[in-house]
């Protein structure tokens, strides 16, 4: 398996339910993100990890809550989500060079992405 | 107004034509990204600059830092080539954890 991948790739939940969205990357990085894009809008940073430290929480509510137990593997566990949370919910990596400063500077791999649908 | 902007947002040609696709944007960056996002959602990045020009394949991307402003020129299209395409710049050295700011994407679709 090479490059980042999601999983799963499709996801189906209800208010109530509990899930986990998984992110994997085989490109040795150092960092890595979870994105959200919904339709007709830019991609929108959730979360970055540096060195499996999250050096980012860009206002996301706590029903969206990150892991990153590697610097390999990425989680977002999902709770009581709402229906306006419907999007593709996108993992990228890269191999930041500078030490946790301007990661926007460093190309990202991204995965194919996971579709989620609230109910 | 966005700090990223695209034009055009949608762009029909047909196959063979050159395409332009443009990026203006208004924040200090230390580099620009051009993603390309297939239908179903899969995004590539496809280049990072942060001056000058970078070519690859049928693609060349171009920035003016000065101007800021970037284009993306695909050569010879081919329907393979629809897609969105994303512009997405990065935070000013130094200041740290500058997040990546996109822009809404321009999609593309090319007629056999």
């Amino acid at each position: 398996e090479t490059g980042v991948t999601q999983t799963p790739r499709h996801l189906v939940m209800g208010m109530t339910n509990k899930k986990s969205l998984k992110c994997e990357q085989h490109l040795g990085h150092n960092a890595m993100y979870w994105y959200k894009q919904s339709a007709k809008k830019p991609l929108e940073l959730m979360f970055v990890y540096n060195f499996k430290e999250q050096t980012e929480n860009n206002s996301v509510p706590s029903r969206f809550s990150p892991e990153c137990p590697n610097s390999s593997h990425l989680f977002l566990h999902l709770h009581t989500l709402q229906p306006e949370d419907s999007a593709l919910y996108l993992c990228a990596s890269s191999q930041d060079e500078s030490s946790g400063g301007s990661w926007g500077t460093d190309t990202q791999y991204f995965g194919p992405g996971t579709r989620l649908t609230v109910l | 107004k966005n700090e990223v902007e695209q034009s055009p947002q949608n762009l029909t040609a047909q196959e063979g034509e050159f395409i332009t696709i443009n990026c203006s944007y208004s924040v200090g960056i230390s580099a620009l990204h051009w993603l390309q996002q297939h239908p179903g959602g899969g995004i590539v990045s496809l280049f990072m600059l942060s001056s000058g020009k970078k070519k690859h394949g049928r693609l060349i991307a171009t920035i003016n830092i000065q101007e800021k402003h970037s284009s993306l020129h695909i050569t010879a299209s081919h329907p393979r080539d629809s897609a969105v395409y994303i512009c997405a710049v990065g935070g000013t050295r130094g200041f740290g954890n500058e997040k990546l700011t996109f822009g809404t994407g321009t999609r593309l679709t090319i007629i056999p």
